[in-house]
């Protein structure tokens, strides 16, 4: 298996511009997460999904930010619009569930920066 | 009072050492922990977790798990300058893993 895939890995965009992030979880994994990094707040859930319906949204930061999963083997970060503090990586994970030891597994990451 | 706390480091060991890397928790409910490994520029991947107290061995990699003390360790035997990455510390609570900041370490040669 390839992975959990992302694109692009580097984004850079002006502010007030519309940004769409991608991933592909790993075949066969029920849940999909959005994590977002930084250095002045680590790893943050965004909000994650199980069988491509959304349960947790409660990081997603403000009605800025929106996720979508229309199916198993795809999602969608849109950030609209965009703003200087949301330069950020990026990571979607996935995993084959939330019992005890369920890895989550992370993809390469999008570095965002917004200008 | 952060969910979960680490010491931001750098922490610098010899190669060689036993390099010590905790971590605490404020939810007494959790009941799964894990130690993901970040080189700079990648993405975390999972070293390791452990949910039952006591120690929890994996080659060169112990994880101790402290409930009533509410606090997670990670020992790195025979460090390597390989190890040298951020440790991220996770503890999954309400279905949902809460990652520390990290711990940076440095083995140096």
């Amino acid at each position: 298996d390839a992975g959990v895939i992302q694109s692009p890995r580097h984004e850079v965009t002006e502010m007030g511009q519309e940004v769409t992030l991608r991933c592909k979880p790993i075949s066969g994994h029920d849940y999909l997460f959005w994590y977002r990094q930084t250095m002045m707040r680590g790893l943050e859930l965004l909000i994650y999904f199980n069988n491509n319906v959304p349960i947790d949204d409660s990081g997603m930061p403000e009605d800025r930010f929106s996720a979508k999963m229309p199916n198993a083997s795809f999602s969608t970060l849109k950030i609209q619009p965009s703003e200087p503090r949301d330069s950020a990586v990026y990571f979607c994970a996935s995993s084959l569930g939330l019992a005890g030891g369920d890895e989550q597994f992370f993809g390469p990451g999008t570095r965002l920066t917004v200008l | 009072q952060k969910e979960v706390e680490q010491n931001s480091g750098p922490l610098s060991v010899p190669e060689g050492a036993i390099a010590s890397l905790n971590c605490t928790y404020s939810d007494r409910g959790s009941q799964s922990f894990f130690w993901y490994r970040q080189y700079s520029g990648k993405s975390p991947e999972l070293i390791m977790f452990i949910y039952s107290n006591g120690d929890k061995e994996d080659g060169r990699f112990t994880a101790q798990l402290n409930k009533a003390s509410q606090y997670v360790s990670l020992l790195i035997r025979d460090s390597q300058p390989s190890d040298s990455a951020t440790y991220l510390c996770a503890v999954r609570g309400y279905n949902k893993l809460i990652f520390g900041a990290g711990t940076r370490l440095a083995v140096h040669p």
